[in-house]
Order: structure tokens, then sequence, then C-alpha cells
């Protein structure tokens, strides 16, 4: 089945610096990359998503890159503020099983 | 409705105890989801249900019985638990269970102790 490898597990950067999440996963049928923002005691939430046949995509402040040869991809965060500060879990999924298989997390810290 | 519900929020219950969770979403999705997530950990999934038909277990022990009453509905019987099955339990919806691209919306979760 498919495996995912996050790292960092924790990140700590200073308000206004960017922060980089990277993921890597095994099962090249893999299409789908959803990445997730899930504070303490709340639910999962999609922040950004990625389709296999897009190499870039960004929404204000994030942005994601996807390597299918390398299959590699990563969440990218710029000026980053206090309230980004929570786990965030990338996935990967394929069609026909659109079950998620998640990353192990990275708990990113913003400083003030 | 864009929004997936969980009841209860918190549920403590005994080894000996049976309780049910309940799931319900309005967007029309057709696939239903249970993860189950430990402190400090990712979701797991547990149970994939497609068009009300169960469609994916990932080898979850039976003391944990799923059922899709319908397509807005999703329940997740518990009996016999052990402690360690104590977690949150999300709940989450997609637009189909096998299609491409589906997004997964999540619930707030019920967070389960079990004594």
């Amino acid at each position: 089945g498919e495996n995912v490898e996050q790292h960092p597990s924790t990140l700590s950067v200073q308000e206004g610096d960017s922060a980089v999440i990277k993921c890597t996963y095994s099962d090249s049928a893999s299409n789908y990359f959803p990445w997730y923002k899930q504070e303490l005691g709340k639910r999962p939430q999609l922040i950004i998503d990625i389709r296999s046949n897009v190499g870039e995509k960004k929404d204000q402040r994030i942005a994601v890159t996807l390597n299918k040869t390398a299959k590699h991809f990563s969440l990218h965060i710029t000026e980053t503020q206090p309230e980004d500060s929570a786990v965030y879990f990338c996935a990967a999924s394929k069609t026909g099983r659109r079950a998620l298989t998640f990353g192990s997390g990275t708990r990113l810290q913003v400083q003030p | 409705d864009t929004e997936v519900t969980q009841t209860p929020k918190h549920l403590v219950m005994g080894m000996t105890n049976k309780k049910s969770l309940k799931c319900e979403q309005h967007m029309g999705h057709r696939a239903m989801y249970w993860y189950k997530q430990k402190a400090k950990k990712p979701p797991e999934l547990m149970f994939v249900y497609s068009y009300e038909k169960l469609s994916i277990n990932e080898s979850v022990p039976s003391r944990f019985s799923p059922e899709c009453p319908n397509s807005s509905l999703l329940n997740l019987h518990l009996h016999a638990l052990q402690p360690e099955d104590s977690a949150l339990y999300l709940c989450a919806s997609s637009q189909t269970g096998t299609g491409a691209y589906n997004e997964q919306f999540f619930g707030p979760g019920t967070r389960l102790t079990v004594l």
C-alpha cells in the first residue's frame, strides 16, 4: 500500500519568515495530494491540494509543488503569522481508492 | 449546509458498554469515512462507505461495527472496547469514493475514552 513520509516533525520560525514542509510518497499511482491543517482539539481542515497533472498551485500565502518523477511534494507558507501555528499533515490518494494515507505530521510554531 | 457534524463530542464508556457514534452530512456526498486519531499521530483509516456500501475495512477489530443507513448518515457502533481504543474518532465525507480528485471534509470528531 501507499506510504507517505513527512519532514520535519517540528518546525519553528519567526513571524514573517517562510516555512517549508516536505513529503514523499511510494505509490506512483497516487494522483491527489491534499494538505490539512489541524489546530489543537480541532478537526483537520483542507488548506490546499494538488492533482498529478499540475506541478504547482498557489493560494495567497500558501503554495504546493509536486515532482511526480521524484514522488515528492512540498508545502510552502510565506510571511508566516502566529495563527499559522498548528500541525500540518500531507496526504495522498489515487483514483479507485479515495481513502487518504497521511504523513506523520509537522508541528509548526510561529514565534511572534 | 457545508459541514460534517458528529455526535457526541465526548464519550466515556466502560469496557462492557455498547455505544454508538453518529456522523451526518447534507452536502450530497456519496462517500463517507471513519478515521481514528491518537494523540500526536495522523488520522488512520478505519472504514469507507461508497454509495451506502462498505468498500474498505482496514482490518478493524469486530468490536467496531460501522453502519450507513442512508447517504447522509454514518454510524459507528462500539461494543466491548479496550482502553487502547481511546482516541479521537473522525468522520469525513467526499463526493464519491473512487472518482478522481475528491476533497475530503472532516467532522469535528468524537473524543472517546474507554475506562
